[in-house]
């Protein structure tokens, strides 16, 4: 499974608080990303990183902020939790080999419920 | 902007029938396009890369450039099918290309 694990796995917190899901890896892959998986909308990329301290925005990136202070590891933030950011979260990471087509390759996801 | 569409959301069959599962893409040069499964509860895991041209669990998907589509096949479907299927391709925008996904289609195989 590619040495991607997602903590936590579940987790329910009320409307307000901030929440922090971490991803991590033992690839050592440069590029690591974080979606979010809504029924009727498929996954949606909220934030990646192509390097140490290097994040930039997806499309759904409003309400989260990332950080990115070690390879190994990929922190989505939501600074105030809504009923909306309710989902499936999903990290994912890729090594883009020069001459080859990116793959990546997903965490397990957590299970975020906001009341 | 780039899309990836994936008409439907149910295709129900039954075991040993035929499946075809569409997926199309809006018009871009030379596209890169997947196609991801998701069995229940899991992660999603690469099914197939239009690149490699390769035949995974009896799935096929051949890249169509004058229709831009990319459909995944298969002759005859097991019970075991029964996924969730995300068409996606690559986006190269930014510093760095990520997936766009279609909104997926649910297979249900039934015996």
């Amino acid at each position: 499974d590619a040495g991607i694990t997602q903590s936590p796995r579940h987790k329910v917190t009320e409307t307000g608080t901030p929440v922090t899901l971490r991803c991590h890896q033992t690839e050592n892959h440069r590029y690591m990303y974080w979606y979010r998986q809504d029924p009727g909308h498929g996954l949606r990329l909220i934030h990646y990183s192509y390097g140490v301290k290097d994040t930039d925005k997806g499309e759904v990136s409003d309400g989260y902020s990332v950080s990115r202070s070690k390879t190994e590891d990929f922190l989505l933030t939501l600074e105030s939790a809504t009923s909306s950011q309710t989902s499936v979260y999903f990290c994912a990471i890729s090594e883009r080999l020069a001459g080859s087509t990116d793959t990546q390759y997903f965490g397990p996801g957590t299970r975020l419920t906001v009341l | 902007a780039q899309r990836v569409t994936q008409p439907e959301k149910l295709l129900s069959v039954f075991k040993g029938a035929p499946v075809e599962l569409k997926c199309n893409y809006s018009y871009s040069g030379s596209p890169e396009l997947f196609w991801y499964v998701q069995y229940s509860r899991q992660r999603l895991q690469l099914l197939l890369r239009h690149i490699s041209r390769e035949s995974i669990k009896g799935f096929t998907a051949d890249l169509n450039k004058g229709e831009t589509s990319f459909h995944l096949k298969k002759p005859f479907a097991q019970e075991e099918d029964s996924a969730m299927y995300y068409c996606a391709r690559m986006n190269y925008g930014g510093s760095q290309g990520n997936l766009i996904f279609g909104k997926g289609t649910k297979l249900s195989v039934k015996p």
